[in-house]
């Protein structure tokens, strides 16, 4: 049974700080991962999608990277500020019979200004 | 844009109480997903639904029921609530199930209470 898990469940940085999201699944046979942003009592907002066959993407100051392999992926946030202040999750959607997408429980970011 | 709207932010409704959620996404997706997030358990996917009356359940259908009688619309049904359906519902659509390049868009969320 794949499993998704996001440590650590929170993080506090000072402005301006680069940093890593971690994102760690236990089964490789996956479509895509995928990283969403969640304000408090809001919905998800996609990010980036990285395809089984690809190694990273980028949009603006985030960078995602999947090794399948090791079944890991990190978000990268660089010259973090606190507009990024959020619950960051990811999600792989895998090979199975049905049609899902499995989420971790996610990382809460904390930029202070 | 995706625009994926859930037709209440908040609600409230007593135990035993038929309750209906009500999701529309203007996108012409296919897909349309049905998922509850509680603290500490992330989100659960309840009922998916691929077409116009095709559904699948989630993991944690009980308790539930859906209906798809046009693409743009999907509905969570909660047949006599109870106190533990209390929590965030949240809506999602994607436009095709076999593509690796498919992205799923959520709504707002509803915060359902069930007291």
């Amino acid at each position: 049974k794949q499993e998704v898990t996001q440590i650590p469940a929170a993080l506090s940085v000072p402005e301006g700080e680069n940093l890593v999201l971690n994102c760690s699944f236990t089964d490789s046979a996956i479509y895509n991962l995928q990283w969403f942003r969640q304000d408090p009592g809001k919905g998800l907002t996609s990010l980036l999608l990285i395809q089984s066959s690809q190694r990273e993407q980028t949009s603006g100051r985030l960078n995602a990277s999947l090794d399948k392999s090791s079944g890991r992926s990190t978000l990268y946030i660089a010259a973090s500020q606190p507009g990024d202040s959020a619950t960051y999750l990811c999600a792989v959607r895998q090979f199975s019979g049905t049609y899902k997408y499995i989420f971790g429980t996610g990382t809460r970011l904390k930029v202070l200004a | 844009d995706v625009k994926v709207t859930q037709s209440s932010r908040y609600l409230v409704k007593r135990t035993g109480e038929k309750v209906f959620l009500e999701c529309v996404q203007d996108m012409d997706h296919e897909n349309m997903f049905w998922y509850r997030q509680d603290p500490g358990l992330g989100l659960r996917l309840i009922y998916f639904s691929y077409d116009v009356k095709m559904k699948e359940k989630g993991d944690i259908p009980e308790g539930y029921s859906v209906s798809r009688e046009k693409k743009e619309r999907f509905s969570l049904i909660l047949e006599s609530a109870s106190t533990n359906q209390t929590s965030m519902y949240l809506c999602a659509s994607s436009i095709r199930i076999l593509e690796a390049a498919d992205t799923q868009y959520f709504g707002p969320g509803t915060r359902l209470t069930v007291l």
